[in-house]
């Protein structure tokens, strides 16, 4: 069974600009995480989708947002970019809930 | 809110050492706990996991148990080789769900060393 997978691995984008990042979750998984992992601040919730419904949320601006699509594949997209916003951002996806949540390997955010 | 502590090392340990990474917690009832490992270049992997209090959880040679009356769920390896360096990351899961999904530590960079 091929696991997440996350595109692109790596970014490179200048401040102002806006970008989308995308999350094939494991087939038959419904639920889709996204999580921002910075030296600072450590793994950071951002949101959950579950059957193309946002379920849950963290505590991100506004400029951070996703979707799902019926075939439970994901995107964020982050608009305005801050140099902050440069992170590892992981998409982690299950069947149903939390307790076993698969991760992708992560798509490496530059912001310069 | 709900916190995990662990030591964020880097912890440096000679092959077919003991390991111990502490992680202790602060949530209320009884959350689900979780270890999870980050090698390099790459997304985290679940390592183990228990849901209630004094349930052992155990996969590849590590253990932790969870403790409700010192809030710790210690990750313990017998005898560790190269190829367990790597990052390991102690996460909650709070009573009745994730509204804020799986609460992290910051982390602990282990290396082991030949």
């Amino acid at each position: 069974k091929a696991g997440v997978t996350q595109t692109p691995r790596y970014l490179i984008k200048t401040r102002g600009q806006q970008v989308t990042l995308s999350c094939s979750p494991i087939s038959g998984h419904r639920s889709v995480s996204w999580y921002q992992q910075t030296p600072g601040q450590g793994l950071q919730f951002l949101f959950e989708y579950f059957s193309e419904t946002q379920r849950n949320k963290g505590n991100f601006p506004g400029r951070f947002s996703g979707r799902q699509f019926s075939n439970s594949r994901s995107e964020m997209n982050v608009s305005t970019l801050e140099l902050g916003d440069s992170a590892l951002y992981l998409c982690a996806s299950s069947f149903q809930d939390y307790n076993e949540q698969f991760f992708g390997p992560g798509t490496r955010l530059t912001v310069l | 809110g709900n916190s995990v502590t662990q030591m964020e090392g880097p912890v440096t340990l000679s092959e077919e050492a003991f390991l111990t990474i502490n992680c202790t917690y602060t949530a209320t009832g009884y959350p689900s706990l979780f270890w999870y490992v980050q090698y390099p270049g790459e997304g985290l992997q679940l390592l183990l996991k228990a849901t209630k209090a004094d349930d052992k959880g155990s996969n590849k040679g590590f253990e932790a148990t969870y403790r409700k009356e010192t809030t710790s769920f210690h990750l313990e390896k017998g005898s560790v080789q190269v190829s367990d360096s790597a990052v390991y990351f102690c996460a909650l899961l709070p009573t009745g769900g994730g509204a804020d999904g799986l609460t992290f530590g910051k982390g602990t960079h282990l290396i082991i060393q030949p």
